[in-house]
């Protein structure tokens, strides 16, 4: 079965810092893989999915990751962040042949003044 | 823009009760989810439609029943809530476009069950 892992619950850097938020997957097959953000008191927006074209996708707000099919990973990045970026973040996987989506428990990101 | 909406952003129950959790999405979406949030656990798919009176159970079905009599409104049925469904309901909806398609989520019902 897939699953996926969100290495560390909570994050927190500064303002202007490097953002990373890490996602590792199982598949036997390379899925597809998207990062969901939740901000306060809202529900899930997409911000970015790799669909099997390009292994850097760029997204929303500045964000991009990276799929590594050698390490099973796709983790979010963004170079510096800002203070409206703190929210929750999901990673998901979905298997080509079906519509379900398995998230990751997420990661919620906290950025310093 | 996708619009998808829930019928109550705060709801609050009691042990027993039957509760219905209404989604609308206004994009002609065949596809449309219930999961529940739980902190620490991510999201959980509880049940998804891919077609108006078609179901197909998730991960966790069991005390929910759902119902989808028209293409844009898909029901979330507690049918006696108990204290472990407290919790934050999420509705979405996608399009029939493969496995890719993005979900467009609702703001979600943070239901309480006392």
């Amino acid at each position: 079965a897939q699953s996926v892992t969100q290495l560390g619950s909570h994050v927190s850097v500064s303002e202007g810092a490097l953002v990373l938020l890490r996602c590792n997957y199982s598949s036997s097959v390379p899925p597809y893989l998207f990062w969901y953000v939740q901000y306060p008191n809202q529900g899930l927006q997409l911000l970015l999915k790799y669909t099997s074209a390009a292994t850097l996708v760029k997204g929303i707000n500045g964000f991009e990751a990276e799929f590594k099919k050698s390490e099973t990973s796709f983790h979010l990045t963004k170079p510096s962040a800002h203070m409206s970026d703190a929210a929750e973040y999901f990673c998901a996987v979905s298997d080509k042949s079906s519509y379900k989506l398995i998230f990751g428990s997420g990661t919620r990101l906290l950025v310093r003044p | 823009d996708v619009k998808v909406t829930q019928s109550s952003r705060y709801l609050v129950k009691r042990t027993g009760e039957k509760v219905f959790l209404e989604c609308v999405q206004d994009m002609d979406h065949e596809n449309m989810f219930w999961y529940r949030q739980d902190p620490g656990l991510g999201l959980r798919l509880i049940y998804f439609s891919y077609d108006v009176k078609m179901k197909e159970k998730g991960d966790i079905p069991e005390g929910y029943s759902v119902s989808r009599e028209k293409k844009e409104r898909f029901s979330l049925i507690l049918e006696s809530a108990s204290t472990n469904q407290t919790s934050m309901y999420l509705c979405a909806s996608s399009s029939l476009a493969g496995a890719q398609s993005t979900q467009y989520f609702g703001p979600g019902t943070r239901l309480l069950v006392l």
